[in-house]
C-alpha cells in the first residue's frame, strides 16, 4: 500500500517562509508523480494551490511556490500572511491514474 | 464559471447503498476527467475514484473496490457514484472533483461535497 507521508504539523511566523513537504513510500519524488498541492479551511471545501510539481493556478497568490526538493515534493511559502492558516495536502499519482493524498500539514501562523 | 454541486448524501444503516450525484457546469464536461475524494470526519483527504471523459477507464481505492461503482452521463453532464455494502468506515464528506483541462491529474475544482454517514 502506497503511502505519502507529510509534516503533521509546522509553526511559522507573520512575514516569514516555511516550507512543507511530501515523500512516497515508494522512494524519490519525480515530476512524474504530478504533485499538487491543496489549501483547506475548516469548513471548506479544499482549495488547489499548485499542479504539476510548480504551476500555480489562476487564482494562487505568488507566495506559494511549488518544487522538489531532497527527492520530495514541496510546497514553499514566502512572506506568510494570518490568512495562510490552514491544513495543506499534497496529492501524487502512481501510474499516471492513481492518486494518493498524504495525510496534511497543519500550518499555523503565530 | 466552473459549478460542481454533489447531491444524495444522508443517513444510512451499515450494509445499504446510497448514489451520490455531482452536477457540472461551466465546462464542457465530455472533455473531463473526473474523480470523487473523500474527507471522514476530522481526517483527511482520500482519493476514492476517477473516470475517463468517456467512461472507458475508472480507477478505485482498494477500499472501495468492489463496493463502489463510479459512472457519469455526458449528455447530462452529470457524474455518479454508487455506493453499496456501506460500512462505519465509509462515513465522510464526498467531493466531486474536476482534472485540468487535457490530462489526467490535478483537481483544480471541487464541489463544495455532500455528507454520508453509515450508523445504525
Amino acid at each position: 500500500q502506497t503511502v505519502v507521508t507529510q509534516e503533521p504539523s509546522l509553526t511559522v511566523s507573520p512575514g516569514g517562509t516555511v516550507t512543507l513537504t511530501c515523500a512516497s513510500s515508494t522512494g524519490t519524488v519525480t515530476s512524474g508523480y504530478y504533485p499538487n498541492w491543496f489549501q483547506q479551511k475548516p469548513g471548506q471545501a479544499p482549495r488547489a494551490l499548485i499542479y504539476s510539481t510548480s504551476n500555480r493556478h489562476s487564482w494562487t497568490p505568488a507566495r506559494f511556490s511549488g518544487s522538489l526538493l531532497g527527492g520530495k515534493a514541496a510546497l514553499t511559502l514566502s512572506g506568510v500572511q494570518p490568512e495562510d492558516e490552514a491544513e495543506y495536502y499534497c496529492l501524487l499519482y502512481y501510474g499516471g491514474t492513481q492518486g494518493v493524498f498524504g495525510g496534511g500539514t497543519k500550518l499555523t501562523v503565530l | 464559471e466552473v459549478q460542481l454541486v454533489e447531491s444524495g448524501g444522508g443517513l444510512v444503516q451499515p450494509g445499504g447503498s446510497l448514489r451520490l450525484s455531482c452536477a457540472a457546469s461551466g465546462f464542457i464536461f465530455s472533455t473531463h476527467v473526473m474523480s470523487w475524494v473523500r474527507q471522514a470526519p476530522g481526517k483527511g483527504l482520500e482519493y476514492v475514484a476517477n473516470i475517463k471523459q468517456d467512461g472507458s477507464e475508472k480507477y478505485y481505492v482498494d477500499s472501495v473496490k468492489g463496493r463502489f461503482t463510479i459512472s457519469r452521463d455526458n449528455a447530462k453532464n452529470s457524474l455518479y457514484l454508487q455506493m453499496n455494502s456501506l460500512r462505519a468506515e465509509d462515513t465522510a464528506v464526498y467531493y466531486c472533483a474536476r482534472a485540468l483541462s487535457g490530462g489526467v491529474t490535478g483537481l483544480p475544482f471541487w464541489g463544495q461535497g455532500t455528507l454520508v454517514t453509515v450508523s445504525s
